[in-house]
């Protein structure tokens, strides 16, 4: 079964450093998304991305953060200047199309991010 | 309130059993429903969709009550397996976003 799949699995990173987040989507999928969840916590929408563009975002996804689809295949999740509270699980998913009649989205097995 | 509310649980229950887990959700315009299951530290895995009339995937039965805002769970003859977070979510209409529920706990035991 095709799936969706993150890099690296965990990355610890010095307070106001930059971080890239990697994920490789489901290959016919045309929808990428990106959510955290701090531990304990909700899983936590941050930002949609169509046709080479962010479509949805949320009060979370403020200037720190960026995506970028840099290839056919790579979909990239950046935050600027880490703060401890950063430190977070990060999924990335996928899902085929948007018919508005709710395609389930697929995710990856996530990125631990941890800020020292 | 919350958007999606679950029991956190736990549910602890003996293998073979029969349990059922309830959501509400507070927007009338939430459009579209799912189960994830979630195990400790992992990602959330889609267990099924909810359709208006109601679905069953084997062991698995989903409920949706739109004039309640109510999304229910029934899992049958429970398997050791089945021990995870399950994880309520609804998509509101004209969003791709998706929100979750904090999610419900099961235990099941031999």
């Amino acid at each position: 079964e095709p799936e969706v799949t993150q890099t690296p699995s965990h990355q610890v990173t010095q307070m106001g450093q930059e971080v890239i987040l990697r994920c490789v989507p489901i290959s016919n999928h045309l929808y990428f998304y990106w959510y955290r969840q701090i531990l304990g916590q909700k899983v936590e929408f941050l930002v949609s991305f169509y046709n080479n563009e962010i479509s949805e975002k949320s009060e979370i996804f403020d200037d720190q953060f960026s995506v970028e689809r840099p290839d056919g295949s790579n979909f990239t999740l950046k935050i600027r200047s880490t703060k401890l509270e950063d430190s977070a699980m990060y999924f990335c998913a996928s899902s085929e199309v948007w018919t508005g009649k709710g395609q389930p989205q697929h995710f990856g097995d996530g990125t631990r991010l941890s800020i020292l | 309130r919350k958007e999606v509310e679950q029991d956190p649980g736990p549910f602890n229950v003996p293998e073979g059993a029969t349990v059922a887990f309830n959501c509400t959700y507070s927007n009338s315009a939430s459009q579209s429903f799912f189960w994830y299951r979630q195990d400790c530290r992992k990602e959330p895995k889609l267990l099924m969709s909810v359709y208006s009339s109601g679905n069953e995937d084997g062991r698995f039965t989903a409920q949706l009550n739109r004039a309640s805002q109510y999304i229910s769970l029934l899992i049958r003859d429970s398997k050791l397996s089945d021990s995870a977070t399950y994880l309520c979510v609804v998509r509101i209409r004209g969003f791709q976003k998706l929100v979750f529920g904090t999610g419900t706990r099961l235990l099941v035991s031999p």
